[in-house]
């Protein structure tokens, strides 16, 4: 049963133009989110993040926008450069900021974005 | 600021022989976890470690298994190797309190034959 689902595997985008990257979950207990970025070879890198308690997060090019009702969150980054080309992760915490227990983190299968010049 | 590292980068291992995975956390940072990630697919939980203690576990067998050292670095071991285990193994370092941001090393490709 997968908790985190992003439905494309992969997006291609022009230089200058919005990358929209799509993630929905399931498991309404998930109370923190968050996107990595991820380069071959490479771990996974913290991108932005956003708790259940808001709505939007902004944070230069990144926007995280939350939809609690729809289970739904999605990453839009303007304006998309070349360097943005990698594998997008959206994983899930249960126990984020509203929760100082332990948290572990459920991750999608990832989307990989293409920016092209 | 040294980040989460991890040796070694790469490894193989036939099958049933036994493996073991190192990572250090970042600078300040006293939470390890353990992910799996096969291809295709997103990282897995397998284990956080705190204070030398496991105290979450994913679904994974017991022939995983870990430690945590006082000055927070961890190991992943796992016994009895099946082909299935070939992945990347990434190890995540947080604070705790803030254990739902996690910081990645860039993993260990493990391949068993």
């Amino acid at each position: 049963d997968q908790q985190v689902k992003q439905n494309s595997p992969s997006l291609s985008v022009q230089e200058g133009r919005i990358s929209i990257l799509n993630c929905d979950y399931t498991n309404s207990m998930f109370d923190y989110f968050l996107w990595y970025k991820k380069y071959p070879a490479e771990g996974p890198t913290f991108l932005i993040s956003i708790s259940s308690i808001k709505d939007k997060n902004e944070d230069g090019r990144f926007t995280v926008f939350l939809n609690k009702s729809a289970k739904h969150l999605s990453l839009h980054i303007v304006p998309s450069q070349p360097g943005d080309s990698a594998v997008y992760f959206c994983a899930a915490s249960r126990g984020g900021p509203m929760n100082s227990g332990y948290s572990t983190l459920t991750f999608g299968k990832g989307t990989m974005l293409l920016v092209s010049p | 600021d040294a980040g989460v590292t991890q040796s070694p980068t790469h490894l193989i291992k036939t099958r049933g022989q036994q493996v073991t995975l190192r990572c250090s956390p970042k600078s300040g940072h006293d939470t390890v976890s353990w992910y799996q990630q096969a291809l295709g697919q997103g990282p897995q939980f397998i284990f956080q470690y705190y204070e030398e203690e496991e105290r979450q576990r994913g679904n994974f067998p017991d022939r995983f298994s870990g430690h945590q050292f006082p000055n927070y670095s961890s190991e992943l071991n796992v016994n009895a190797l099946l082909l299935g285990d070939s992945a990347l193994y990434l190890c995540a370092s947080s604070r705790q309190g803030r254990s739902y941001e996690q910081y990645f090393g860039p993993g260990t490709r493990l391949t068993v034959t």
